[in-house]
């Protein structure tokens, strides 16, 4: 089966530009996250989605961010205007099941996004 | 605060050895840990899943234990592979998942 695909998989942009990221989960999974690593830091959670509705978007650092999941088949990342602390590696994840079941979460290769 | 502290940062063994790495945790409420093997410029993938009753699993080269009352998981390999170079990163879900900055390891021939 396809894996969840993520794309782009580099960004550069000026500070003050919109980027959308993409994530595509494995087909029928209904749980999708996202995740961000900013360089040198952990890899730190930033929202879940079961179907098409937001479950849990604690990890949303501020407004400047926006993901929806239209339909809940794929979801997209907007940042819009990006910062240079924006810079970083989205990882979009998705799961059958919240708990994971015994495969864990199936990740993408991640988007690299960097804010000059 | 919920953390999840990863150690050694970095390790470099010969092809063949066997390594064991760290991880210590103060997530609570505890529901499971994982650990994900991450290669340069993939996404991470799920080794194993531990709940709070469970000790020790393994997955063939790859046992990870978990001591649920000191609150530490380790991750031990045994006859290291080239290709296991990578970053393990350890997961703790709590009310969310908690991720450790990762041990990255270089198996060398």
């Amino acid at each position: 089966e396809a894996g969840v695909t993520q794309f782009p998989s580099h960004s550069v942009i000026e500070k003050g530009q919109t980027v959308t990221l993409r994530c595509d989960p494995i087909s029928g999974h209904d749980n999708l996250y996202w995740y961000r690593r900013v360089m040198g830091k952990e890899i730190k959670f930033l929202l879940h989605f079961v179907k098409e509705s937001k479950q849990d978007e604690s990890g949303m650092p501020n407004n400047r961010f926006l993901a929806e999941r239209t339909g809940g088949t794929y979801s997209t990342l907007k940042v819009q205007p990006a910062e240079l602390e924006d810079s970083g590696v989205y990882f979009c994840a998705s799961s059958q099941d919240h708990g994971g079941g015994s495969y864990g979460y199936t990740f993408g290769s991640g988007t690299r996004l960097t804010v000059v | 605060k919920n953390q999840v502290e990863q150690s050694p940062q970095s390790l470099i063994i010969l092809e063949g050895k066997n390594c064991t790495l760290q991880c210590n945790y103060t997530v609570s409420p505890f529901s499971n840990l994982r650990w994900y093997k991450q290669d340069t410029g993939r996404g991470p993938v799920s080794l194993t899943i531990m709940t709070f009753s469970e000790n020790t699993k393994s997955n063939g080269r790859y046992t990870a234990t978990l001591d649920a009352d000191t609150k530490q998981s380790s991750l031990h390999i045994t006859a290291s592979q080239l290709s296991d170079s990578a970053s393990y990163i350890c997961v703790v879900r709590g009310n969310q998942f908690y991720f450790g900055t990762g041990t990255s390891l270089t198996v060398i021939p």
